[in-house]
């Protein structure tokens, strides 16, 4: 069963825009973390965000934002002034247990 | 290595030939895992290795993908009689411990094509 969705497959935007990643999931556990990962072209995954389900407190740093909701079990990631750079696939992912479970990915591509 | 370093790169094997792929975990890592991620898809679960022991396989797809990590330190994935829908990319990733809040570390992968 699908236990993370990232339900934006693909999103465009212009340079300076803000934008949005939804993830949605799935669990039973009381304990679980989430993370967020990008995969510039180059294919190697990078770590952004680590997330405990007993913290709800919302994250900055730098253009970089995310918002974790329990009651919806979501955890969505904001990029504020989005620039070219940021142009990559973007993960999110659940670990429930000893593995880590992935979204589809959301490609999002900045125009200049 | 300062990183997760996989080998090789990029593989080619022809419909029925057996393949190796590599990971050389993080030194020290615990916790290791594979993934397989097919084109624009997520990576898929495929095992995971505390030290030497490997722990949950229930994600390698069939009886022809086997794992090993026999010293606790660098792991290999063996495909055997290989087909085209085993064409993808194969993540390594490695943890510091065994704790659900380390993140975890990925290799550039290989793309594994058969032809």
């Amino acid at each position: 069963a699908q236990k993370v969705t990232q339900a934006q497959t693909e999103i465009s935007v212009v340079e300076k825009e803000d934008v949005t990643l939804d993830c949605v999931y799935e669990t039973r556990d009381t304990t679980y973390y989430l993370f967020w990962y990008k995969q510039p072209p180059s294919g190697e995954l990078v770590f952004l965000i680590r997330r405990n389900s007993f913290d709800e407190q919302n994250e900055i740093s730098g253009r970089y934002s995310w918002n974790f909701q329990k009651s919806t079990s979501s955890f969505n990631f904001t990029i504020t002034a989005s620039q070219v750079v940021d142009s990559a696939v973007y993960f999110c992912a659940l670990s429930e247990d000893n593995d880590m479970r992935f979204g589809a990915g959301t490609r999002l591509t900045v125009k200049p | 290595g300062a990183g997760v370093s996989q080998s090789p790169r990029y593989k080619v094997a022809k419909r029925g030939q057996d393949v190796a792929l590599r990971c050389d975990p993080i030194s020290g890592h615990v916790s290791l895992f594979w993934y397989q991620q097919a084109l624009g898809q997520g990576p898929e679960f495929l095992t995971y290795f505390q030290n030497e022991a490997q722990l949950d396989k229930s994600g390698l797809p069939s009886d022809r993908f086997f794992a090993e990590r026999p010293e606790g330190s660098v792991s290999t994935l063996k495909i055997q009689r290989t087909q085209q829908e085993d064409s993808a990319v194969y993540l390594c990733a490695s943890r510091p411990g065994t704790g659900l809040d380390t993140e975890a570390f990925f290799g550039q992968g290989t793309r594994l094509t058969v032809v």
